[in-house]
C-alpha cells in the first residue's frame, strides 16, 4: 500500500518554508525522500531509519516519527531549484532481507519569484 | 559517477507485441528495481531483483515478467502489451549500505522509458 503524502501541491516565493508530510499504515524501518524535476529522473534527498539515524544531503531536513509512521520534510529558505515533485519512499519492518520501496503520488512543489 | 542506462528512451508499439525494457547499472549494485510512473498515481514498484536470477513482485506485477541474467541488467518483459501498459517505465538500482538484513540504501534512477501502446 502506497504512503499518503500531503499537500499534493503546494506554490512558494523564494525565501519561504515549506513542510511535505508522508505517512503510512506499515510498521516502518525507513523512509527515502527523493526529487523529480519535470523531464528528469528522481534524485535522493535523504534516508531516514528507525532509531534516528538519518542520511542525506546537508541542507535537508526531515524527521521520521516511528511511533506514528509518519514524516516530514522541511524545505526552509526555499529557492527557485527546490521546484519539482518530491516523493516519499516507505521500507516496511521486517522485509526478509530484501529492499523494497513502495512510493506514495508525490508532492508537486513550484517555488516563484 | 553513478549511471543507470534505460535503452530506449521513447518506444511505440502496438497491442499485443512483446516488449523489452533493459536496465543496465555500473556500480555493482546487488538490488534493482523497475517502477511505472503514471499521472496522479506516483511510483508504483512493479517486480525487484536482489540478486543475479533472483526476483520479487511489486505491488503491480499482473501484465509483467523480468529477467536479471547478470548483476548488472536488469529487463522488463511486456508478454502481450496492452493500452492501459502506455507509462513511464523507471529503473533503479540500490546497494545495501551495511551488511545483508535489514538494511537500505538510496536507490539510484534511470531517466526513465515512456512507451506508447497504440
Amino acid at each position: 500500500q502506497q504512503p499518503v503524502q500531503s499537500p499534493q501541491a503546494v506554490i512558494l516565493r523564494e525565501g519561504e518554508d515549506a513542510v511535505i508530510n508522508c505517512s503510512s499504515s506499515k510498521a516502518l524501518y525507513s523512509v527515502h525522500w527523493y526529487r523529480q524535476k519535470h523531464g528528469e529522473a528522481p534524485v535522493f534527498l535523504m534516508i531516514l531509519l528507525k532509531g534516528g539515524e538519518q542520511k542525506g544531503h546537508e541542507k535537508i531536513s526531515a524527521s521520521f516519527n516511528e511511533k506514528k509512521q509518519q514524516s516530514s520534510l522541511y524545505l526552509t529558505a526555499s529557492q527557485l531549484s527546490y521546484s519539482g515533485t518530491y516523493f516519499c519512499g516507505t521500507e516496511p519492518r521486517n522485509s526478509g532481507g530484501y529492499q523494497k520501496v513502495t512510493f506514495g503520488i508525490g508532492t508537486k512543489l513550484q517555488v516563484i519569484p | 559517477d553513478v549511471k543507470v542506462t534505460q535503452s530506449s528512451r521513447y518506444l511505440v508499439k502496438r497491442t499485443g507485441e512483446k516488449v523489452f525494457l533493459e536496465c543496465v547499472q555500473d556500480m555493482d549494485h546487488e538490488n534493482m528495481f523497475w517502477y511505472r510512473q503514471d499521472p496522479g498515481l506516483g511510483l508504483r514498484l512493479i517486480y525487484f531483483s536482489y540478486d543475479v536470477k533472483m526476483k520479487e513482485k511489486g505491488d503491480i506485477p499482473e501484465g509483467y515478467s523480468v529477467s536479471r541474467e547478470k548483476k548488472e541488467r536488469f529487463s522488463l518483459i511486456l508478454e502481450s502489451a496492452s493500452t492501459n501498459q502506455t507509462s513511464m517505465y523507471l529503473c533503479a538500482s540500490s546497494f545495501f549500505w551495511g551488511g545483508r538484513g535489514q538494511d537500505t540504501g538510496e536507490l539510484f534512477f534511470g531517466e526513465g522509458s515512456r512507451l506508447t501502446v497504440l
